[in-house]
């Protein structure tokens, strides 16, 4: 079955520690995304990348890093510079040949800081 | 930059009804695609209606429509005969052309819909 797998689905970190969100993706989609919701904030963009070794920031970037060495991998880690990073993750896939060019979204990861 | 604004933070509705959600957005831009996602309580991003803005024909999915208002600035989603699968968050969202290089999706902060037996 193609499709977006994201692990863990719940990841627990203690503060001062960085930690890696896992996402791949199967459907030979060029472009990958990294979002956060936080309740009531809606999805932001943290990062995203159009091509292998290749990737841009989002709005916010500030205590994030991204890799891209394969086309189906986009791991992001969360350092210990982000303030905040409690929060539900969220990956996203498109075909930049799709024309509306949809994403597709992982199943998500929340991650708590303890 | 372009911003989404979803003026509804809950709505609830009775099952079989209708039920209409808001969304508006800025933008200097003319070509661009709006998109709503449902958002149930597992967390799984669905997409739930796309709409072009160069064409003017409202998009329909079986029982979800929209309203495309370009000149006003609003892209509303109307849910018929409402179920309870509804239930859910749902998200206004706004991409740039990507023939203009950026695919980044500007999302609204979401409108929680309760449907009611």
């Amino acid at each position: 079955d193609g499709g977006i797998t994201q692990s863990p689905k719940y990841l627990f970190r203690k503060e001062g520690q960085n930690v890696t969100l896992s996402c791949e993706q199967n459907l030979n989609h060029d472009a990958m995304y990294w979002y956060r919701q936080d309740p009531g904030q809606g999805l932001r963009l943290i990062y995203y990348s159009q091509i292998v070794n290749d990737f841009q920031k989002g709005d916010i970037a500030e205590g994030y890093s991204v890799s891209r060495e394969k086309k189906e991998s986009f791991p992001l880690t969360v350092t210990s510079a982000q303030k905040n990073p409690t929060a539900f993750y969220l990956c996203a896939s498109t075909h930049r040949d799709a024309g509306y060019n949809e994403q597709f979204f992982g199943p998500g990861t929340r991650l708590t800081v303890l | 930059a372009q911003t989404v604004t979803q003026s509804q933070p809950e709505m609830s509705v009775q099952e079989a009804e209708t039920v209409t959600l808001s969304c508006t957005y800025d933008t200097s831009e003319n070509n661009y695609y709006l998109f709503w996602y449902k958002q149930p309580p597992s967390r799984q991003m669905i997409l739930v209606i796309r709409q072009e803005a160069y064409k003017q024909q409202n998009a329909t999915e079986n029982r979800f429509s929209v309203n495309f208002q370009k000149a006003a600035k609003s892209f509303s989603l109307k849910i018929s005969d409402s179920q309870l699968g509804d239930t859910a968050m749902y998200f206004c969202a706004f991409m740039s052309d990507p023939q203009g290089g950026s695919e980044k999706l500007v999302f609204g902060k979401g409108t929680k819909l309760t449907v009611n037996p």
